[in-house]
C-alpha cells in the first residue's frame, strides 16, 4: 500500500496564480483532511471531509477550496495565491473522525509551497 | 478549543543522554496521541494513551499519561541521532473530527 500520497513535493507560485495540491489514499479511509504547518503555529486544519461528496471548513479555510468526488482523492485548490499561503501542506486520512481515541491519522509527505 | 502546551520548544543533546518532553493542558484530555515528524516528512503516530496513569513503552521511549489526564510526558533513554525530529502531542477531540496539535518539541541529537 502506498498510504497517503501528495503531489507535488515542492511548488513556487506567483501572487494571484491558482493551483491544485493533489492528495490520494489507498486505505479506503472515510475521513480526510488538509492541514497547514507554519513555524511557531503548529498544524492547523484547513478543510476536511467525512466521506465522498461531503466537505466542510476547518480553522483556516479562507483562500482554499476542496472537493471529494471519490473516497480516494481529496484535492486542495488555491484560488488566488497570496504570500500568506506560503507553508507546508499536509493531507491526512483516518478510518473516521470524531471524538474517538483509537483512530490513527495517516499523513502524506507534505507539499512545500512558496508564494512570491 | 483546548490548547496543548508543549515544552521545551527546542532541545539539543548529545547521543546517549536521556530527555523528557511534556504536553500539558488546562482541560482534561479525552485521550492523547504522540507523533514524531522527521525533517521533510509528515507526522507518524507513536502511541495513543487513554487511561489516567497509563504508561506505555516503545523500545527506548516511555510515555506517561497523568492521573488527572491533563498532562503527558515522553521520556527517551539513551537518545540516538535517529531520534532527531519534531515531537507533537495531539488530542483527537476537535469538534470537526480533527486532531488538535501542540506546537511540538524540536529535538536534535548530536553524535
Amino acid at each position: 500500500n502506498a498510504g497517503v500520497t501528495q503531489t507535488p513535493k515542492f511548488q513556487v507560485l506567483k501572487t494571484g496564480q491558482s493551483m491544485t495540491l493533489q492528495c490520494a489514499q489507498d486505505m479506503n479511509h472515510e475521513y480526510m483532511s488538509w492541514y497547514r504547518q507554519d513555524p511557531g503555529m503548529g498544524l492547523r486544519l484547513i478543510h476536511y471531509s467525512v466521506g465522498a461528496g461531503i466537505t466542510d471548513q476547518g480553522e483556516v479555510p479562507n483562500g482554499y477550496n476542496v472537493s471529494r468526488s471519490t473516497t480516494e482523492d481529496f484535492p486542495l485548490r488555491l484560488l488566488s495565491a497570496a504570500p500568506s499561503q506560503t507553508s507546508v501542506y499536509f493531507c491526512a486520512s483516518s478510518e473516521t473522525g470524531g471524538r474517538t481515541y483509537s483512530y490513527e491519522q495517516y499523513f502524506g509527505p507534505g507539499t512545500r509551497l512558496t508564494v512570491t | 478549543t483546548q490548547l496543548l502546551e508543549q515544552s521545551p520548544q527546542f532541545l539539543s543533546i548529545q547521543e546517549g543522554e536521556n530527555l523528557t518532553v511534556y504536553c500539558n493542558s488546562s482541560s482534561v484530555f479525552s485521550s492523547l496521541q504522540w507523533y514524531r515528524q522527521e525533517p521533510g516528512e509528515g507526522p507518524v503516530l507513536l502511541v495513543t494513551v487513554v487511561t489516567g496513569g497509563e504508561v506505555k513503552k516503545l523500545k527506548r521511549l516511555t510515555f506517561q499519561f497523568g492521573d488527572a489526564r491533563k498532562d503527558s510526558s515522553l521520556h527517551i533513554t539513551a537518545a540516538q541521532p535517529g531520534d532527531t525530529g519534531l515531537y507533537l502531542c495531539a488530542e483527537p477531540g476537535g469538534s470537526q473530527g480533527n486532531l488538535i496539535f501542540g506546537k511540538g518539541t524540536k529535538l536534535s541529537v548530536k553524535p
